[in-house]
């Protein structure tokens, strides 16, 4: 069956320094992949998608994933950490049959950001 | 354009009872998708619709079930409580034309906060 796995439930970094969420997923043909921020009391927002086109992909708010088929990873990065970023974060993959309502979530990295 | 809207925000029942959840989709879109969220389970997909059809099933006994009206507006069900649905219902819709296009994205609204005591 298909799985996303998150490393880390948190990670805490301090103001203007690195993100970097991790996401590895167990898939033989290249999905898609999505990356979506919850805040507390509220929904998921999308940051950014992977589908083919390009596997550097861009998202909102400065982050951006590198899709790796060789290592089935799909790290989320962002190069300089705002206070606003602190949020819980979740790496997911469309289910098999390509429906993107039908997606498989990682179990989630809260972002703590430091002043 | 207005968001995916969920009603109620709150919801206590007690185990036994049964509940029903309601998604307005955001205008336009014809595909509405049900997740249930808690601590220990993460995300987990129910069901999604799309032209008042059932698309896809999540691995959900069958005392979860939805519905879609021609609206598009989608309510979901749960009989039977128990103390585990305690969660977070969240709702998605998508454009869902022609069945998806690789340019569609999923719009989550609020959610609904289910607690069974």
């Amino acid at each position: 069956a298909q799985s996303v796995t998150q490393l880390g439930s948190h990670v805490s970094v301090s103001e203007g320094a690195l993100v970097l969420l991790r996401c590895n997923y167990s898939s033989s043909v290249p999905p898609y992949l999505f990356w979506y921020v919850q805040y507390p009391n509220q929904g998921l927002q999308l940051l950014l998608k992977y589908t083919s086109a390009a596997t550097l992909v861009k998202g909102i708010n400065g982050f951006e994933a590198e899709f790796k088929k060789s290592e089935t990873s799909f790290h989320l990065t962002k190069p300089s950490a705002h206070m606003s970023d602190a949020a819980e974060y979740f790496c997911a993959v469309s289910a098999p049959g390509g429906s993107q309502g039908n997606l498989i979530f990682g179990k989630g990295t809260k972002l703590s950001v430091k002043p | 354009k207005a968001g995916v809207t969920q009603t109620p925000r709150y919801l206590i029942k007690t185990r036994g009872q049964q509940v029903t959840l309601s998604c307005s989709p955001i205008s336009g879109h014809r595909s509405v998708s049900w997740y249930q969220q808690t601590p220990g389970q993460g995300l987990q997909f129910l069901f999604e619709y799309f032209s008042e059809t059932q698309r896809n099933k999540g691995n959900f006994p069958g005392r979860f079930s939805g519905r879609q009206f021609s609206n598009s507006r989608s309510e979901m069900n749960v009989s039977t409580l128990e103390l585990g649905d305690s969660a977070l219902y969240l709702c998605a819709s998508r454009g869902g034309r022609g069945g998806g296009t690789t340019n569609e994205k999923l719009f989550f609204g609020s959610g609904t906060q289910l607690s069974v005591l």
